[in-house]
């Protein structure tokens, strides 16, 4: 069955202390590992896509990295304002559509 | 462009009571998902829309039902409402050329709606 297993589960850090978060998979036919960042009771907002392994993507202080079997989310010199809950999805071959999310990371960035 | 739009934002209902959520999809996107999201949790797949026709579904009874309409606009409703049913419900859109392919695209939610059953 197709799983996601975020860590940590809350994380605080100093502004400008450089951390990662990890997502761990195991999925049948990966065809998309996606990260979201969430605010407090809003919608999850689209971050990166990756598809295969070694693959990287950056978006200012986020880079997130891709193996077979986790990936990384890297923020490089956190901002208060990157203070939110992170998500990692993928999407399998299971047939369904659907989309297999993790718990999320929450993030608080002190000044 | 414009994103996916939610109503209600919130709303309470009682036990045994019916709901019925709205969702309008991005502009260009054919293909409509649910999720469910219950505090401290990842979402949760409901069910998928494409060209009004439910073509997936997730571990949720069938008093969980939902429609798409010709303009790509969703709703979703519940039925005999019961406490467990509390979440913020989401509704995300994507490209359903991108169903086919090897590589899936994402995603896009909208800010969702928040249910309380009491």
């Amino acid at each position: 069955e197709d799983q996601v297993t975020q860590s940590p589960e809350a994380l605080r850090l100093q502004e400008g202390e450089s951390s990662s978060l990890n997502c761990s998979y195991t999925v049948s036919g990966l065809r998309g590992l996606f990260w979201y960042r969430q605010d407090p009771g809003k919608g999850p907002e689209f971050l990166f896509t990756l598809y295969s392994a070694g693959e990287e993507k950056e978006k200012e202080r986020l880079k997130a990295t891709l193996t077979k079997k986790e990936s990384f989310l890297h923020i490089t010199a956190p901002k208060p304002e990157d203070s939110a809950t992170y998500l990692c999805a993928v999407r399998g071959n299971s047939g369904t559509y659907k989309y297999i999310f993790g718990t999320g990371t929450r993030l608080k960035v002190l000044a | 462009e414009t994103g996916v739009t939610q109503s209600p934002t919130h709303l309470i209902k009682t036990r045994g009571q019916q709901v019925t959520l709205r969702c309008s999809s991005q502009s260009g996107h054919n293909t409509v998902s649910w999720y469910q999201q219950a505090l401290g949790q990842g979402p949760q797949f409901i069910f998928q829309y494409y060209r009004e026709e439910e073509n997936g579904r997730g571990n949720f009874p069938p008093r969980f039902s939902g429609l798409q309409f010709p303009n790509y606009s969703s709703e979703l409703n519940v039925n005999a409402l019961e406490l467990d049913d509390s979440a913020l419900y989401l509704c995300a859109s994507s490209s359903g050329k991108r169903q086919g392919l090897k590589n899936a695209g994402e995603l896009f939610f909208g800010e969702g709606s928040r249910l309380t059953v009491l």
